[in-house]
């Protein structure tokens, strides 16, 4: 099925930095969600965003829509071991969740 | 508050078999989709019901994988006969579906048929 262009794929950070990532897409959105998955789970949602240049925050965690709603980022800030997983990007529009989009992921390492 | 339920975590089963996944959606949700994950494929829509209806079931895979939603309160995936490229996470979301739609994650029902 279709996916969002999510970059970086894999990421080896050490403990204390700061992580960006980021999702862009052929088509318009006006929902984009982010997730994380550890190893043996589900995607948990992080955060959500439904307006165009919202800017979202959810601990050391920022994320926003892009002006164009085409893209969207994700800042984890002074990250901590257990940051380690799997970050998912999905767009959608409103009230279509059934053509719910989904990035490929970013691989987060945290080294000590 | 409880999450999506899905039952068994984890299920070891021999080719030809018959597998039955179970998902409860969180309550109040009017929205079910099922997903399977892959290291190829991503995740991947199944079928997704609205109000216990299936809506849209484009993505499943053959005529060996029927879904069910009897009642707004649980629902199951079911492959037969089951073969070894069936291995994968199967997970089931829910949401309430009246913009500003989030969707929510059970924690999966890992499968490997051998």
């Amino acid at each position: 099925g279709q996916q969002l262009n999510q970059s970086p794929q894999s990421m080896f950070i050490q403990e204390g930095e700061d992580v960006s990532m980021n999702c862009t897409s052929s088509s318009i959105f006006n929902t984009w969600l982010w997730y994380k998955q550890d190893p043996g789970e589900g995607p948990v949602l992080l955060i959500a965003l439904y307006k165009a240049g919202e800017l979202t925050s959810n601990g050391r965690l920022t994320a926003q829509f892009g002006i164009t709603r085409k893209d969207s980022f994700l800042n984890i800030s002074a990250s901590i071991p257990s940051d380690v997983g799997i970050y998912f990007c999905a767009g959608f529009i409103t009230g279509t969740a059934s053509k719910l989009t989904f990035g490929t992921g970013t691989r987060l390492q945290v080294t000590l | 508050d409880a999450g999506v339920i899905q039952s068994p975590r984890h299920e070891v089963t021999e080719m030809g078999q018959e597998v039955t996944l179970r998902c409860k959606p969180i309550s109040g949700h009017n929205s079910l989709f099922w997903y399977r994950q892959t290291m190829m494929r991503g995740l991947e829509l199944l079928i997704y019901f609205n109000n216990n209806v299936p809506i849209d079931d484009s993505g499943m895979p053959e005529d060996r994988f029927s879904a069910k939603m009897p009642n707004a309160s649980f629902s199951t995936l079911k492959i037969q006969p089951s073969e070894p490229r069936d291995s994968a996470v199967y997970f089931c979301a829910s949401s309430f579906l009246k913009g500003g739609d989030t969707i929510y994650f059970g924690e999966g029902s890992w499968l490997t048929v051998v």
